[in-house]
């Protein structure tokens, strides 16, 4: 079964420690993206990458790292820094960058404490 | 001006009806364009993309596009309860970016 793995798929922090959110596909997809939804907007692009060991910012990078270390893989941490983390995250995969042909997991919500 | 826009909704229709869903875009030279169901509390998935200006049908959905009038439209026929969702718009600008509109909520009543 091809497709895309989010986990966890809820997560509770408290405020100032970082989390790591892991993202997996075995669609043999290039391209892999992170998505943040806030309750009542739209989706926010926050990296992708369109390549093993490339990636880059997205519109909302400030406070988040990626890493692309293999092509199934696409981990996004979400750091001390982000003033806000609490939100719904999504991570999505497409055969390449220039497609809206999206594919996305299940999503992971982060919440703050 | 937003890049993409959607009418937040909620936009109800009865058991039945047809659910007519508009989007609008900013920049002329964007060329694809892609419809995306989310139901509350999951992840979204690609229902209809269209390239060319006109209509492409799929079952009870019908996508329109007119590159004139900077608008995509997004039809549902007899629509369902369980089309009950928020309908995400999103559009490759002439840049190769794909940005997406804030959704727009529908409700189909039984």
């Amino acid at each position: 079964d091809g497709g895309i793995t989010q986990s966890p798929k809820y997560l509770f922090r408290k405020e100032g420690q970082n989390v790591t959110l892991s993202c997996e596909q075995n669609l043999n997809h290039d391209a892999m993206y992170w998505y943040r939804q806030d309750p009542g907007q739209g989706l926010r692009l926050i990296y992708y990458s369109q390549i093993v060991n490339d990636f880059q910012k997205g519109d909302i990078a400030e406070g988040y790292s990626v890493s692309r270390e293999k092509k199934e893989s696409f981990p996004l941490t979400v750091t001390s820094a982000q003033k806000n983390p609490t939100a719904f995250y999504l991570c999505a995969s497409s055969i390449r960058t220039d497609t809206g042909e999206l594919f996305f997991g299940e999503g992971s919500r982060l919440t703050v404490l | 001006q937003k890049e993409v826009e959607q009418n937040s909704g909620p936009l109800s229709v009865p058991e039945g009806a047809i659910a007519s869903l508009n989007c609008t875009y900013s920049d002329r030279g964007s060329q694809s364009f892609f419809w995306y169901r989310q139901y509350s509390g999951k992840s979204p998935e690609l229902i209809m993309f269209i390239y060319s200006n006109g209509d492409k049908e799929d079952g009870r959905f019908t996508a329109q596009l007119n590159k004139a009038s900077q608008y995509v439209s997004l039809l549902i026929r007899d629509s369902q309860p369980s089309d009950s969702a928020t309908y995400l718009c999103a559009v490759i600008s002439p840049w190769g970016k794909l940005i997406f509109g804030q959704g727009t909520e529908l409700s189909v009543k039984p």
